[in-house]
C-alpha cells in the first residue's frame, strides 16, 4: 500500500527565513512524488515533481525539493520565504510500477509565513 | 485556454435530496478522480476514472455515484445515502500516457453544504 506523511499540520516561518516542509512516503518499489500548493477555495496547483534523475527537483515560485530514497524523504524548502508562500501545501506519491493508480495525497501542511 | 470547470462553485442541499456536480476537461486527458477534502483529513478519492464507461470506487466511495459518458465529462453525484455530505470537492484529469503523465490538473472545487 502507499502512504503519506505529513508530520505537521502548521509551519511558522518569518518572511525571508528559510523555510522547509516535511513530507515522508511509503511505496513499493521507486516513487513518484510530488507536491501540490492550494490557496483558499481553490484547487490544488503542481508545483515540482519527482521522478527519476537527480534528486534536487527545482520546482516553481522558487521552491525545490530533496529527494531522498535512504529517509523515504521528499521535503518541501525554499532559501527565502515570502507572504504570499502562505498556503496549504500537499505531498503526493505514487509508486513507479504501480500502474495508472491514483496519487495518494498527505494530509497537508499549512504554512504561515509572518511578515 | 484548457483545463478543468467545475461548476457550481457553491452547491446547497437539503436533507434527502440528491445533487450532482459538474466537472469537464478539455485537456484530452484519459483519466479523471473525485477527492473529498475535509479540514485536517487532506483529500480523499471518492471515484476514478481511466476511460469511458468504465470506473472504479476509492477510498470513500459509499454514498456516491458517477458517470463517464464521455472522455471531457465524469459527473458526481452526491445521494441521500451519503450521510455528511458537506465538504470541498475536487476533480481532477491527467493523460495515462505522453509528457504529461506524471502529475493531475486540479479545478477550482465544488464547496457543498447540507441546510
Amino acid at each position: 500500500a502507499q502512504s503519506v506523511a505529513q508530520p505537521e499540520d502548521q509551519v511558522n516561518v518569518a518572511e525571508g527565513n528559510p523555510l522547509t516542509v516535511k513530507c515522508t512516503y511509503s511505496v513499493s518499489g521507486n516513487p513518484y512524488l510530488f507536491w501540490y500548493v492550494q490557496y483558499p477555495n481553490r484547487g490544488l496547483q503542481f508545483l515540482l515533481k519527482y521522478i527519476t534523475g537527480d534528486n534536487l527537483v527545482k520546482g516553481s515560485y522558487g521552491f525545490e525539493a530533496e529527494f531522498n530514497k535512504s529517509q523515504t524523504s521528499f521535503h518541501l524548502k525554499k532559501p527565502s520565504a515570502l507572504v504570499s508562500d502562505s498556503a496549504l501545501y500537499f505531498c503526493a506519491v505514487r509508486a513507479l510500477n504501480s500502474g495508472n493508480t491514483p496519487l495518494v495525497f498527505g494530509k497537508g501542511t499549512r504554512l504561515s509565513v509572518i511578515a | 485556454d484548457g483545463g478543468i470547470t467545475q461548476s457550481p462553485k457553491y452547491l446547497f442541499r437539503k436533507e434527502g435530496q440528491n445533487v450532482t456536480l459538474s466537472c469537464e476537461q478539455n485537456l484530452n486527458h484519459d483519466a479523471m478522480y473525485w477527492y473529498r477534502q475535509d479540514p485536517g483529513q487532506g483529500l480523499r478519492l471518492i471515484y476514478y476514472s481511466q476511460i469511458v464507461n468504465d470506473f472504479q470506487k476509492g477510498d470513500i466511495a459509499e454514498g456516491y455515484s458517477v458517470s463517464r459518458e464521455k472522455k471531457e465529462s465524469f459527473p458526481l453525484t452526491v445521494t441521500s445515502a451519503q450521510k455528511n455530505p458537506t465538504a470541498f470537492y475536487l476533480c481532477a484529469s491527467t493523460p495515462l500516457t505522453g509528457p504529461g503523465y506524471y502529475g493531475y490538473t486540479f479545478g477550482s472545487g465544488t464547496r457543498l453544504t447540507v441546510v
